[in-house]
């Protein structure tokens, strides 16, 4: 059965630090992959989104950055956090082809970061 | 303008009562999706839906194309069914979903 895992759980930064999530999904080959973030009291919104390997597509210009080094390993990154990056990001997938969306998402336990 | 629209923001009722929840949308889809977002944050799809009506358990939704609307009802709730329901549709032409902003729905006991 497949499986999709973030961490850290919780994540508290300074404004101006480095950021790195990981997620990595288990059980299934060449996934589509999503990162989203869910602002306080706001929707989900897209971020990045990725078919393969070194390809990402951006949705949200931003002081954020998604790679992909690996088939199921994707990750988030940031070189120097702002207040506005608090928030709770969740990675997903979805198998691909048939277009994204047309197929279901599942997604990880998210990581919740505050930005001081 | 691709926009998701739901109703009601938040929503109270007692255990055993059926519960609707409404996502209207502004324009042609390819496919709607209702998620279930737990109070730890954790999300799971519940429904991917192009058409008609799906089921499963205590949960249906069904979606009317004509009318650009989607419904989400629960049978004889529970307060584990206490959670933020989101739906969110992939319109023609698009290659992303555009989500609504929740309804949070809480079951008294």
């Amino acid at each position: 059965s497949q499986t999709i895992h973030q961490w850290p759980a919780t994540l508290v930064q300074p404004v101006g630090s480095p950021l790195s999530l990981e997620c990595t999904v288990e059980g299934t080959s060449n996934p589509n992959l999503y990162w989203y973030r869910q602002a306080a009291g706001r929707g989900l919104q897209l971020l990045f989104y990725s078919v393969g390997i070194g390809q990402i597509s951006s949705e949200v210009p931003q002081n954020l950055s998604a790679s992909r080094p690996q088939d199921r390993q994707f990750i988030l990154s940031s070189k120097k956090l702002l207040l506005s990056d608090s928030g709770f990001y969740l990675c997903a997938w979805s198998n691909i082809g048939g277009g994204f969306g047309t197929d279901t998402q599942y997604f990880g336990p998210g990581t919740r970061l505050t930005v001081l | 303008k691709n926009e998701v629209e739901q109703s009601p923001q938040n929503l109270t009722a007692q255990e055993g009562e059926f519960i609707t929840i409404n996502c209207s949308y502004s324009v042609g889809i390819s496919a709607l999706h209702w998620l279930q977002q737990h109070p730890g944050g954790g999300i799971v799809s519940l429904f991917m839906l192009s058409s008609g009506k799906k089921k499963h358990g205590r949960l249906i939704a069904t979606i009317n194309i004509q009318e650009k609307h989607s419904s989400l009802h629960i049978t004889a709730s529970h307060p584990r069914d206490s959670a933020v329901y989101i739906c969110a549709a992939l319109f023609q032409g698009a290659q992303k979903l555009v989500f609504g902003q929740g309804t949070r729905l809480t079951i008294n006991p």
